[in-house]
């Protein structure tokens, strides 16, 4: 079955240390990939997709996210968290038939 | 800019109980979505509409029905709620069904008792 999966529900890391955030997907095709941020009671926002122009996609906040075919992994990452990075952050593919496929979420907690 | 508008934000009912969870647009987008966020589980589908007119079944449909009233509602009706259905609806809308960037409302959090 065609499917996202999230390695970590969970991510803590110290306010002005590296982000990563790992995804792997299975896929018989290079697919749509995207990357949705969702904070605290709010809805899911685009942070960045891949559609297989570059391999390095940047998004916003300062976020970026690398597409390995060769890994099946589309890790999102960000060189420096900020406080306001604490959010959470759905890896997401596109199937065949143009539905979105969600993955179960990885939780960013920031400490000051 | 509403962008996404969902109503109600908050309710509560009793098994069997039925009730309609509305969503209006004003991005003059062609689709629209409605999921489910339950914990560690990401959002399912539940039904989307590609097009005005059209809709179609999505991952986790049974219990639920839609309407498209128009270009700008999707509305999505419980007509028996069950316990199961506790969740945090979402609906969202997009260009079209291929693009992949959807517009999310703040969603609507629905408790069975």
């Amino acid at each position: 079955a065609q499917s996202v999966t999230q390695l970590d529900s969970h991510v803590s890391v110290s306010e002005g240390t590296p982000v990563l955030l790992r995804c792997n997907y299975s896929s018989s095709y290079s697919p749509s990939l995207f990357w949705y941020v969702q904070h605290p009671n709010k809805g899911l926002q685009l942070l960045l997709k891949y559609t297989s122009a570059a391999t390095l996609v940047k998004g916003i906040n300062g976020f970026e996210a690398e597409f390995k075919k060769s890994e099946t992994s589309f890790h999102l990452t960000k060189p420096s968290a900020h406080m306001s990075d604490a959010a959470e952050y759905f890896c997401v593919r596109m199937d065949s038939s143009y539905k979105l496929i969600f993955g179960s979420g990885t939780r960013l907690l920031v400490r000051p | 800019n509403a962008g996404v508008t969902q109503t109600p934000k908050f309710q509560v009912l009793k098994t069997g109980q039925s009730m309609t969870l509305q969503c209006a647009q004003d991005m003059n987008h062609n689709s629209m979505y409605w999921y489910r966020q339950d914990p560690g589980m990401g959002l399912r589908l539940i039904y989307y509409s590609a097009s005005e007119g059209t809709t179609d079944k999505g991952e986790v449909p049974n219990g639920y029905n839609v309407s498209r009233l128009n270009k700008r509602e999707f509305s999505l009706r419980l007509e028996s709620a069950a316990p199961s259905q506790t969740s945090v609806y979402f609906c969202a809308s997009s260009t079209g069904t291929a693009r992949g960037e959807l517009f999310f409302g703040e969603g609507s959090r629905l408790t069975v008792l």
